[in-house]
C-alpha cells in the first residue's frame, strides 16, 4: 500500500532550528510537496522536489533522497508565526497525492 | 497569483437539509479540482477528483449521491452535501491544480461545515 510516515508533533524554541522528517512509500513518484496548514485554515505550498538535493527558499529548505524514499523540510531561524501543521504529500504514478497525516510543530519563546 | 477563493467560509444548517459550496480559481483556469475533508487533527483526506466538463471521480467509500459536485466551467466547482447529517460536519476544502510549474494544487480557504 501508499503510506506517508511524519512525526506526530514537535516542539522548538524561536530563533532555532527544527527538522520535519518525511518518508514516503507510493507506486511510482512523481514528486514530493510540503504545506504548512495553521489551525482552522486550508494549507499553503511551501515547497517541492522532484530531484535529489536540497531546495533552499528563504528560512525553509527541503531535502529529498528518492533511493531512501525520504525527505526533510528545515525551518531556520523560527518565529512564533512558525507554530501550525506541515503537511508531508508524496505524488504517485498516477499524479495523485498521497499525503501525510501532519506534524503539528511547537515554538516556545 | 494562484487564488482560490472559497464560499461560504462557514455554514450551520438543519439536518436533513442541501447545502452548497462553492470553489472558484481566481486568476487561472482550473481543468481539475480536488475536494478534501478534513477532522480536526487529521490529514486531508481526498473525497472526489473535478474535471471540467465531465463527471467526478470519487474515492472510494465516498457516496457520490450525498456528495454531488459539479464543474461547469475552468473556474469553478461546486460541492453538495445533500441530506446534511451531524457525521457530514468537517471542515471541506477545495483546491485547484495550476496550469503551470510544478503541478501543484493551490487551495481555498475552507469550508466550516456544522450540521445540527
Amino acid at each position: 500500500g501508499q503510506n506517508i510516515d511524519q512525526p506526530t508533533e514537535m516542539t522548538a524554541t524561536e530563533g532555532a532550528i527544527v527538522q520535519i522528517n518525511c518518508t514516503y512509500q507510493t507506486s511510482g513518484f512523481n514528486g514530493l510537496f510540503w504545506y504548512q496548514q495553521h489551525a482552522g485554515e486550508a494549507p499553503t505550498f511551501l515547497s517541492y522536489n522532484v530531484l535529489d538535493g536540497l531546495e533552499e527558499k528563504g528560512r525553509f529548505s527541503s531535502f529529498l533522497s528518492r533511493s531512501k524514499g525520504y525527505s526533510y523540510l528545515l525551518l531556520k531561524e523560527l518565529q512564533m508565526k512558525d507554530s501550525a501543521s506541515y503537511l508531508c504529500a508524496a505524488k504517485d504514478s498516477n499524479y495523485q497525492l498521497i499525503w501525510g497525516a501532519g506534524t503539528k510543530l511547537i515554538i516556545k519563546p | 497569483g494562484a487564488v482560490v477563493s472559497q464560499h461560504p467560509s462557514r455554514v450551520i444548517c438543519k439536518s436533513g437539509t442541501s447545502v452548497k459550496i462553492e470553489c472558484r480559481s481566481l486568476d487561472f483556469q482550473a481543468t481539475t479540482m480536488f475536494w478534501y475533508r478534513q477532522f480536526p487533527k487529521k490529514s486531508l483526506m481526498l473525497m472526489a477528483t473535478s474535471n471540467e466538463g465531465s463527471k467526478a471521480t470519487y474515492e472510494q467509500g465516498v457516496e457520490k449521491d450525498k456528495f454531488l459536485i459539479n464543474h461547469a466551467s475552468l473556474t469553478l466547482s461546486t460541492l453538495t452535501v445533500t441530506s446534511a447529517h451531524p457525521e457530514d460536519s468537517s471542515f471541506y476544502i477545495c483546491s485547484a491544480r495550476g496550469t503551470s510549474g510544478p503541478d501543484t494544487q493551490y487551495f481555498g480557504p475552507g469550508t466550516r461545515l456544522t450540521v445540527l
